[in-house]
Parts: C-alpha cells; sequence; structure tokens
C-alpha cells in the first residue's frame, strides 16, 4: 500500500504559536487529502480536507496546503489554543484501484499547546 | 457526536472466549468499515461493506468475523484471539457513492487480550 511519511511526530507549542504537520507520499495518483483530529478517548475526527484540484483550503485557524509536484501537504494551525492539543494524523487516498473507505494514514503527530 | 457509536468502550478478554463488538451509524450512510489502531502503527483498513455486503477483506485473520445485517449496524465478532490483537478498534461510515469520500469515525472499543 501506499507508504505516508509523517512529521514531526511530537509537537510543543506555546499557546498563540503555529504548528506546522507535513506529510510526504510516492503515489501521484493520490487526489484526496483529508487530516484528522484524534483526542483522548475519541475516534479520529476530520478537521480539513484537500483535492488534489485545489493547492490550498482555509477554515478559520486551520489551513492545509498540498505540493502535488513535490508530493506532499500540510496542516496548518494558526492562533493555537490548548484545546488544539490532540494526535492529528493525515491521510490519502485515490481512485486508481482504489477500494471504497481505504485511506493511507500517517503514523500520527502529537500536538501538545502550552498555556 | 459523530453520529457513529461503537460499544463496548473497552473490553477484556483471554484468549479462549469468544465476544463481538457493535457499531451504529444514524447519518444514513451506505458504507462501513471496521479498522484496527495499533500504537505506533497507522491506522489499518480490516474490512469494508458496501450496502451490507462485504466487498474487501483486507487479509486479515480468520479470529475476526465481521457481520453487517443492514446498513446501520456492523459488528466484529473475535475468538481464539490472540494478545497481539489488542488494539482500538475502530468504525467508520461514509456515503458509499466514491473511493475518495469523508470518512466518520466512532470513539473505538479499546480491546486487551490477556
Amino acid at each position: 500500500g501506499e507508504n505516508v511519511e509523517q512529521h514531526p511526530s511530537t509537537l510543543s507549542v506555546q499557546e498563540g504559536d503555529s504548528a506546522v504537520i507535513k506529510c510526504t507520499y510516492s503515489d501521484s495518483a493520490s487526489n484526496y487529502f483529508p487530516w484528522y483530529k484524534q483526542e483522548l478517548g475519541k475516534g479520529p475526527q476530520l478537521i480539513i480536507d484537500i483535492r488534489s484540484n485545489v493547492g490550498e483550503k482555509k477554515d478559520q485557524r486551520i489551513a492545509v496546503t498540498l505540493n502535488k509536484t513535490a508530493k506532499h501537504f500540510s496542516l496548518h494551525i494558526t492562533e493555537t489554543q490548548p484545546e488544539d492539543s490532540a494526535v492529528y494524523f493525515c491521510a490519502l487516498s485515490s481512485d486508481r484501484g482504489s477500494t471504497l473507505g481505504r485511506l493511507y494514514f500517517g503514523r500520527g503527530t502529537q500536538l501538545t499547546v502550552w498555556p | 457526536e459523530t453520529g457513529v457509536t461503537q460499544t463496548p468502550r473497552h473490553l477484556v478478554m483471554g484468549m479462549t472466549n469468544k465476544k463481538s463488538l457493535k457499531c451504529e451509524q444514524h447519518l444514513g450512510h451506505n458504507a462501513m468499515y471496521w479498522y484496527k489502531q495499533s500504537a505506533k502503527k497507522p491506522l489499518e483498513l480490516m474490512f469494508v461493506y458496501s450496502l451490507e455486503e462485504r466487498v474487501e477483506n483486507n487479509s486479515v485473520p480468520s479470529r475476526f468475523s465481521p457481520e453487517c445485517p443492514n446498513s446501520s449496524h456492523l459488528f466484529l465478532h473475535l475468538h481464539t484471539l490472540q494478545p497481539e490483537d489488542s488494539a482500538l478498534y475502530l468504525c467508520a461510515s461514509s456515503q458509499g457513492q466514491t473511493t475518495n469520500e469523508k470518512l466518520f469515525f466512532g470513539s473505538g472499543t479499546q480491546l486487551s487480550v490477556l
């Protein structure tokens, strides 16, 4: 299956600072890139997604950028708050030979926002 | 909250036990999934059901047996598990129309096999 590399594995920031998480992939057919947030004791929740025909998408303090040429996409969180503390997962899928609902996930980034 | 409810939240079982995990979705979706989340590993897709038909069995051992009686309910029957099967088992659902669509996850069942 597709290998998704996610960095960093842990990230600590001061409240109000920005946080950036980056994922790289190898399959150029990948065309859907969601980001999930998993809080303690809960399942992953979709926070933002982007498709390959778009280079950037923003939703309030959260943005995702996609560089298809370089095969990487990033999550940007601005003005971080303690409630942003969680594990964040990048994921991707493609249409080519893909199974319904098959997402390839990164290993996750533990984000801690200190007050 | 997400519209996908899993029970039980926690389960401890011995290797000779038989137990079942339950998932129910209230989103009107047509596809349901089982994912496995182990420590330090990416989430792994186990099974896919679309309109109550299994469309994917991702090389999962036969000691895991899924069942989808209707589009709202999904079960995972467990028997003679191994300690390495201890993990968080996540159920998810989606509309079931394309390969690139949003998945909605439940909170998972934390399984410990002794």
